[in-house]
């Protein structure tokens, strides 16, 4: 299957600063998606990206789809307690499949 | 707008039985996607249904089966269970109403049901 790797696995960051992730995949994507999961519970979608070089914020939280449609990063402005949880970038390749990254695995420090 | 609902939540069983999860989708989503999600192996795509019809599948052995019905429902079945199959079992659904489509593709998930088999 289609490999995504998400850098870095995990965070540690004092509460207040910025985060920075990345996903990176030997294949070209039509959409990327970043979802956040809370332990015991299924991702929810964050950002969601289709077009190379798109820039797209929601709130603290901006993505961008990269101009060779093989990565996509995601940055948390001002980070807060809550933020807590691990992150997941998806790719999506032709039809309604996507492949997931690893995760990044965030812990803020209050 | 309720989201997508998955029963159980979490599920006993034994090696050799075979188990049945649900997943109700979003109110007008037509596209229900299943995935597996163990600490070792991260979330892996098991099959997509779209209108009662499969429409694509991932590598997993035979044992893994689905069906879609007409209100959109869809069931997961697994057949003479294994100790690896231990998993977070989660679904999405999405509008997915034409391939090529933009927001149609965003992708909702259930909370999931935790299987553990022993």
């Amino acid at each position: 299957g289609q490999q995504l790797n998400q850098s870095p696995q995990s965070m540690f960051i004092q509460e207040g600063e910025d985060v920075s992730m990345n996903c990176t995949s030997s294949s070209i994507f039509n959409t990327w998606l970043w979802y956040k999961q809370d332990p015991g519970e299924g991702p929810v979608l964050l950002i969601a990206l289709y077009k190379a070089g798109e820039l797209t914020s929601n709130g603290r939280l901006t993505a961008q789809f990269g101009i060779t449609r093989k990565d996509s990063f995601l940055n948390i402005s001002a980070s807060i307690p809550s933020d807590v949880g691990i992150y997941f970038c998806a790719g999506q390749l032709a039809g309604n499949q996507f492949y997931f990254g690893t995760g990044t695995s965030l812990t803020v420090i209050p | 707008k309720a989201g997508v609902t998955q029963t159980p939540r979490y599920l006993i069983k034994t090696r050799g039985q075979q188990v049945t999860l649900s997943c109700s989708p979003i109110s007008g989503h037509r596209s229900v996607s299943w995935y597996q999600q163990t600490p070792g192996q991260g979330l892996q795509f098991l099959f997509e249904y779209f209108s009662e019809t499969q429409r694509n599948k991932g590598n997993f052995p035979g044992r893994f089966s689905g069906r879609q019905f007409s209100n959109s429902r869809s069931e997961m079945n697994v057949s003479t269970l294994e100790l690896g199959d231990s998993a977070l079992y989660l679904c999405a659904s999405s509008l997915a109403t034409a391939r090529s489509s933009r927001a149609n593709t965003e992708a909702f998930f259930g909370q999931g049901t935790r299987l553990t088999v022993v």
